[in-house]
């Protein structure tokens, strides 16, 4: 399954509000994964099942969709949210990442 | 706290093999599903391998298949990936992963670097 994620770069100030896209070439249900992985760092889980958030993740952080079209709304950037984000679908075997969207907070 | 420590990367010769080796701590290891997630250099993630808490079902993607093997030894609370006949593709980091299930990582190691070149 491929996972396309859009924009694959976003530049936005703190406060802003970004929406992350990833669609799925295949309907992958609810088995959507979503990971922050800052420079020099290993990747940090933020959201599983498209819409639950891991243990520790701040509440702007939120997951939604379904099927093939799934988003990752930051409500208010804060600067430590500069990072590349990758989705990765769970559904089938091999799991497969997208390519990353890179946020800069300006 | 959990802690996943990989050891075992290194340069390589085409052709050659490693043996990567992850030591887990701060948790019940043979209750969770663990796996090798590899990054190449400026690019993204891509899993490899995927053993379940019991060790008796294992994937791999198409790309690895035939050359490594992941294990785990419960009793030391420790995953392996052996990686034979190297390419130079397979150079990236490789990071540790534990899974909350199939697919969901938790917690990640720091990563070993693993480089394929004469």
């Amino acid at each position: 399954t491929v996972l396309t994620q859009s924009p694959a770069t976003l530049s936005l100030s703190p406060g802003e509000r970004a929406t992350l896209s990833c669609r799925a070439s295949h309907n992958i249900g609810s088995h959507l994964v979503w990971y922050q992985q800052k420079s020099g760092q290993p990747p940090r889980l933020l959201i599983y099942d498209a819409s639950n958030r891991a243990t520790g993740i701040p509440g702007r952080f939120s997951g939604s969709g379904s099927g093939t079209d799934f988003t990752l709304t930051i409500s208010s950037l804060e600067p430590e949210d500069s990072a590349v984000y990758y989705c990765q679908q769970r559904r089938n075997w091999p799991y497969t990442f997208g390519q990353g969207t890179n946020l800069e907070i300006k | 706290e959990d802690q996943l420590l990989e050891s075992g990367g290194g340069l390589v010769q085409p052709g050659g093999s490693l043996r990567l080796s992850c030591a887990a701590s701060g948790f019940n290891f043979s209750n969770y599903v663990m796996g090798w997630v590899r990054q190449a250099p400026e690019k993204g993630l891509e899993w490899v391998s995927i053993i379940s808490g019991g060790g008796g079902s294992m994937y791999y993607v198409d790309s690895v298949k035939g050359r490594f093997t992941i294990s785990r030894d419960n009793s030391k609370n420790t995953l392996y990936l052996q990686m034979n006949s190297l390419r130079a593709e397979d150079t990236a980091i490789y990071y540790c992963a534990k899974g909350r299930n199939f697919g969901v990582v938790i917690i990640w190691g720091q990563g070993t670097v693993v480089t394929v070149s004469s």
